[in-house]
Parts: C-alpha cells; sequence; structure tokens
C-alpha cells in the first residue's frame, strides 16, 4: 500500500524548532520529488516547501524561506522539515506530499 | 514569485449542473498546473494533473483545460459527493503556489 506518515508536530512555544519526519512506504521514494504543503485551522492549502528526487533541488514559500529546511533519506525513503524560528502564524496541519499522494498530516501549534 | 488567482471563492450550484472554476497565473506556467477536490476534514486529492490530464479513478464529469495563464477546471454534472473544495496549483517553478480555493456549496 502506497503510504506517507508524518510525524514530530506537537505544541512548541514561539522561537523554538521543531522538526517534521515523513516516512514513506509502498512505492519508489527516490523516484519522485517531494513536497511539505499546510493549511491552517479553517484556511486554504500553502505549498511550504518542495524537494527533488536527489535533494539536488529545493524551494521554499517566502513566509518560509531562510527559516526552514526541507531535506531527505532516501536510504531511509525519509522526507524531513526542520522549522527554526516558529511563529504563531506556522500553526497549521503539515502534510508530506508526492502531489499525488498525501500523507494524513501532523499538527504543529505554535503558543506560549 | 507566481501567484495563482482563483475564482469564484465560493459558489452554490444544484445536482446536474455545470460548473466552471477559473485560475489564472501572475505569469506563463505552460501546463504546470494540478486540481485539487478537499472534502472537510479530508486530505486533499488530485483530480487533474498537467492541467488536463484526469487522474487514474477521477470520474471523466471532472475536465481540465488551458494553458500559459489561464485555466479551467469544469465538472460536466455535478453529484451529491462533489461539493467541496477546490484549489489550483502552480508546478512550474518555485516556490510552488495553491489558488485560494473554491468552495462549491449545495444550492
Amino acid at each position: 500500500e502506497v503510504q506517507l506518515v508524518e510525524s514530530g508536530g506537537g505544541l512548541v512555544q514561539p522561537g523554538r524548532s521543531l522538526r517534521l519526519s515523513c516516512a514513506a512506504s509502498g512505492f519508489t521514494f527516490d523516484d519522485y520529488a517531494m513536497h511539505w504543503v499546510r493549511q491552517a485551522p479553517g484556511k486554504g492549502l500553502e505549498w511550504v516547501s518542495g524537494i527533488s528526487w536527489n535533494s539536488g533541488s529545493t524551494g521554499y514559500a517566502d513566509s518560509v524561506k531562510g527559516r526552514f529546511t526541507i531535506s531527505r533519506d532516501n536510504a531511509k525513503n525519509s522526507l524531513y522539515l526542520q522549522m527554526n524560528s516558529l511563529r504563531a502564524e506556522d500553526t497549521a496541519l503539515y502534510y508530506c506530499a508526492t502531489l499525488d499522494v498525501w500523507g494524513k498530516g501532523t499538527t504543529v501549534t505554535v503558543s506560549s | 514569485d507566481i501567484q495563482m488567482t482563483q475564482s469564484p471563492s465560493a459558489m452554490s450550484a444544484s445536482v446536474g449542473d455545470r460548473v466552471t472554476i477559473t485560475c489564472r497565473a501572475s505569469q506563463g506556467i505552460s501546463n504546470y498546473l494540478a486540481w485539487f477536490q478537499q472534502k472537510p476534514g479530508k486530505v486533499p486529492k488530485r483530480l487533474i494533473y498537467a492541467a488536463s490530464s484526469l487522474q487514474s479513478g477521477v470520474p471523466s464529469r471532472f475536465s481540465g483545460s488551458g494553458s500559459g495563464t489561464e485555466f479551467t477546471l469544469t465538472i460536466s454534472s455535478l453529484q451529491p459527493e462533489d461539493f467541496a473544495t477546490y484549489y489550483c496549483l502552480q508546478h512550474n517553478s518555485y516556490p510552488y503556489s495553491f489558488g485560494q480555493g473554491t468552495k462549491l456549496e449545495i444550492k
């Protein structure tokens, strides 16, 4: 079964850091570019970051550039998002996706 | 950065209606556009890729068209399960960007 499972979300204070992980299974992970997409409560989808199959190319939304870092480990079929200097506006459900396949998301809440 | 302007932001329609949703890109994106459907509390589902290619398993009443800066998603005959929020996504260049969404409600 094709599956993406996110983990690492939680409650964190403003200014602190959090690392999200995404475990892929059921498909050839290193054939695909991967993305993080988030959705704040009651809001629309926001593309956050993407990475090419071999990590040669990465991209970030302006809202997270300089604070978030995407990475992947093809040997472990895993995608990561290191989130630093977190802000209240980063509060959202974070999805890992190939864009065809999506995980169920992990919730990040930034609050003091 | 490329901005995606989606319209309308909300609409109401009846079962059996033909519905069209539009996305306009701030600059040309060739056919690097996808359409997604999201129902409340559910994960987004890709309906259309490469502007006009139907994702496997998606009913043929869904279709996409356009190239460059103007794109449309058409539902030829609305079914009860189609009431949801729809998003376009440009993936021509980083940073990718979604449209604001169109909430399709029952009239």
